[in-house]
């Protein structure tokens, strides 16, 4: 069972509007969340992250928001570029045993100049 | 960068073989894990190690073995490959620069099994 869900497996943004992916989780004991961006033939990289204690991270053009109640976390692009196209994966995590992140299967994100 | 690199970049064997991956980093992280990604699956663990000869299963484990005999080196072993296990391949390590810790992946190795 997925504990970690990305229910979009694909999205596509004119560039300069806003990107949303969402991020859907069951876990309650996760508390640390974390966006991956990967494009092809290259491996995924660190993009931005948010403790359980906040409800939002800012850095530059991308924020993260969470909603432990809702138990979903959105990454928000804001301008779009076309160079963003990437796979953006979720993860996320439980503080203590062995920093094991649990990821989303991804969304692809397509920005149309 | 986090100095990782995964050897070899491109493989295809054949059903039945060996395969050995090899994943090496030069910064002396403790942590390492091995993924891998198929369409539709996302990011799988495979195998963890927390140490020198210290390892552990992920969610994918069946049909492959690691080893870690030196800190830097984290070898990806599949005993007899199968078609099932086509796919890529990335290590991991963990950074150290607090208790929440992204992590930092290697180029990813492209296995083709025949």
């Amino acid at each position: 069972d997925q504990q970690v869900k990305q229910n979009s497996p694909s999205l596509s943004v004119q560039e300069g509007r806003i990107s949303i992916l969402n991020c859907d989780y069951t876990n309650s004991m996760f508390d640390y969340f974390l966006w991956y961006k990967k494009y092809p033939a290259e491996g995924p990289t660190f993009l931005i992250s948010i403790s359980s204690i906040k409800d939002k991270n800012e850095d530059g053009r991308f924020t993260v928001f969470l909603n432990k109640s809702a138990k979903h976390l959105s990454l928000h692009i804001v301008p779009s570029q076309p160079g963003d196209s990437a796979v953006y994966f979720c993860a996320a995590q439980a503080s203590g045993g062995s920093y094991i992140p649990t990821f989303g299967r991804g969304t692809s994100l397509i920005v149309h100049p | 960068d986090a100095g990782i690199t995964q050897s070899p970049r491109h493989k295809v064997t054949e059903t039945g073989t060996p395969v050995t991956l090899r994943c090496h980093q030069t910064e002396n992280h403790r942590y390492m894990y091995w993924y891998r990604q198929d369409p539709g699956h996302g990011l799988r663990l495979i195998h963890y190690s927390y140490g020198v000869k210290d390892t552990d299963k992920g969610e994918v484990s069946d049909g492959y073995s690691v080893s870690r005999s030196k800190t830097e080196d984290f070898l990806l072993t599949l005993e007899s490959a199968t078609s099932s296990q086509t796919s890529v391949y990335f290590c991991a390590i963990r950074g150290t620069s607090g208790v929440y810790n992204e992590q930092f992946f290697g180029p990813g190795t492209r296995l083709t099994v025949l």
